[in-house]
């Protein structure tokens, strides 16, 4: 089945607490990217990435590092997470950048630092 | 910057038409797409217009007019499963936008019976 996974689903961490959330699809997609999702906010861009070794900032980079050294996996990684990271995550993916090539979206990870 | 407004909140009856408005004004533009979300799951893809007119896909349409920076989704015979919120995002077409998605915050539709 072409899906987009993350794990953790869900996430309770304190402050500090190095953590990953992974993201990982079997489209064979060049383009992924991370989004956070606050009430009130809509999605917000975190980082994409248009290709292997390809990584650029979005709207939202701060505190946030990313990595992408296979096309099929896309790690979102918070060095020293602090509760106004508390969010819901999104990673999704896509088989380019024009035309009907919409964006798969991962289940969401919901993570909550204390 | 990138600015697309949707109304934050609509309802409606069973069995009646909706129109989601969405306004936007970006640095460029390479289509607009719809998602619907359901409260705690991920945004799934419904419709996507690059040129203007009206798409239609059974009881979804979605209308685009670039000189207006304007969109609209129309959903058809609601049901109650419609519930949902409904977002409207635009895809960047140069530099630092190529390719990326800017998103409204989102319609929340509630559907009575």
């Amino acid at each position: 089945e072409a899906q987009v996974t993350q794990n953790p689903r869900y996430l309770i961490t304190v402050t500090g607490k190095k953590l990953t959330v992974t993201c990982s699809q079997n489209m064979n997609h060049e383009y992924m990217s991370w989004y956070r999702q606050d009430p009130g906010l809509g999605l917000r861009q975190i980082y994409y990435s248009m290709n292997v070794e390809v990584t650029d900032k979005g709207d939202v980079p701060e505190g946030y590092k990313v990595s992408r050294k296979e096309k099929r996996n896309f790690p979102l990684i918070l060095e020293s997470p602090s509760p106004n990271q508390t969010s819901l995550y999104f990673c999704a993916s896509s088989p380019g950048l024009a035309g009907m090539n919409e964006q798969f979206f991962g289940p969401g990870t919901r993570l909550t630092v204390l | 910057g990138q600015n697309i407004d949707q109304p934050t909140e609509m309802t409606a009856t069973e069995g009646a038409i909706v129109q989601i408005n969405c306004t936007y004004q970006t640095s460029g533009f390479n289509g607009l797409f719809w998602y619907q979300q359901h409260a705690g799951e991920a945004p799934t893809f419904l419709s996507y217009n690059v040129l203007d007119g009206l798409e239609e896909k059974g009881r979804f349409s979605s209308f685009l007019s670039r000189s207006k920076g304007y969109s609209y989704l129309l959903l058809k015979e609601l049901q109650m499963k419609d519930s949902a919120s409904y977002l409207c995002a635009v895809r960047g077409d140069r530099g630092s936008t190529l390719g990326r998605l800017y998103f409204g915050r989102g319609t929340q539709l509630t559907v009575w019976p």
